[in-house]
C-alpha cells in the first residue's frame, strides 16, 4: 500500500528557508512513472499547488511561487523534497505531498495524499 | 482569486441531492479532461472523490458523480448523508500545465 509521510521542521524563521521531505513507501518513484506534488494550505484556508517533479526531475512550478521554490528527487532513498527560500509569515501553512494519479501526467489528480505537515513561520 | 470559483457554502438535508459547481473563469484553464474534486474532512489531508471529469476512485461512493459542460464542472451528492459533511476543491489545469484548485465549498448537512 502507497504512503506518503511528510518530515521537516515545525517552525521557520522569516526569511530563511524552508526544507521539507516526502518519503515514499510501498512504491518506487522511479518505476512509478508518475509526478509527485506539493501542495499546501494556510490556516484556515484553501488549497495551494505549490509544484510538481517527475522522478527524471522534470519540475512544473506554481507563477506565483517559482522564484522561491525548487524541488528534487532522491531516488536512492525513494523520497523528494521541497525548499522555499525567504519565507515569510504567509508561508506559514500546512504542507501535504501528494502523487497525481496518472502515468507521465502533471495535470491529474492527486490520489495519494501525506498527512500533512504544520509549518509556522515565526522568530 | 482562483481561477476556478467555487459557491462559498452548500447544504441539503440528509437524503436530498447537492451540486457543487466550479466555473473555469480564464481562458488558459481548461480544454481538457483533468478535472478533479477533493473531499477534506476538518483536520485531515483531502482525499480524491473524482478524476478526469467523472471517474471515481475505487472505494468512494457511488453517491458522488462528475460531470462538465462547457466551462463548468460539477460535483452531485446523491442521498446526502451527514458524513458528507465537509469541504470540497475542485481542481483542473492551465495551458501551461499548473495545476490550480477552486477555492472551496463547506457543505453543510442540516
Amino acid at each position: 500500500q502507497l504512503q506518503l509521510q511528510e518530515s521537516g521542521p515545525g517552525r521557520v524563521k522569516p526569511s530563511e528557508t524552508l526544507s521539507l521531505t516526502c518519503t515514499v513507501s510501498g512504491d518506487y518513484i522511479s518505476s512509478s512513472s508518475c509526478y509527485w506534488g506539493w501542495i499546501r494550505q494556510p490556516p484556515g484556508r484553501g488549497l495551494e499547488w505549490i509544484g510538481s517533479i517527475y522522478y527524471t526531475g522534470t519540475t512544473h512550478y506554481n507563477p506565483s511561487l517559482k522564484s522561491r521554490v525548487s524541488t528534487s528527487v532522491d531516488t536512492s532513498k525513494n523520497l523528494f523534497s521541497l525548499k522555499l527560500n525567504s519565507v515569510t509569515a504567509a508561508d506559514t501553512a500546512v504542507y501535504y505531498c501528494a502523487r497525481h494519479n496518472t502515468k507521465w501526467e502533471v495535470r491529474a489528480g492527486f490520489d495519494i495524499w501525506g498527512q500533512g505537515t504544520v509549518v509556522t513561520v515565526s522568530s | 482569486q482562483s481561477a476556478l470559483t467555487q459557491p462559498a457554502s452548500v447544504s441539503g438535508s440528509p437524503g436530498q441531492s447537492i451540486t457543487i459547481s466550479c466555473t473555469e473563469t480564464s481562458s488558459d484553464v481548461g480544454g481538457h479532461n483533468y478535472v478533479s474534486w477533493y473531499q477534506q474532512h476538518p483536520g485531515k489531508a483531502p482525499q480524491l472523490i473524482i478524476y478526469d471529469v467523472i471517474n471515481r476512485p475505487s472505494g468512494v461512493s457511488y453517491r458522488f458523480s462528475g460531470s462538465k459542460s462547457g466551462n463548468t464542472a460539477s460535483l452531485t451528492i446523491s442521498g446526502l448523508q451527514a458524513e458528507d459533511e465537509a469541504d470540497y476543491y475542485c481542481s483542473s489545469s492551465t495551458s501551461s500545465s499548473t495545476v490550480i484548485f477552486g477555492g472551496g465549498t463547506k457543505l453543510t448537512v442540516l
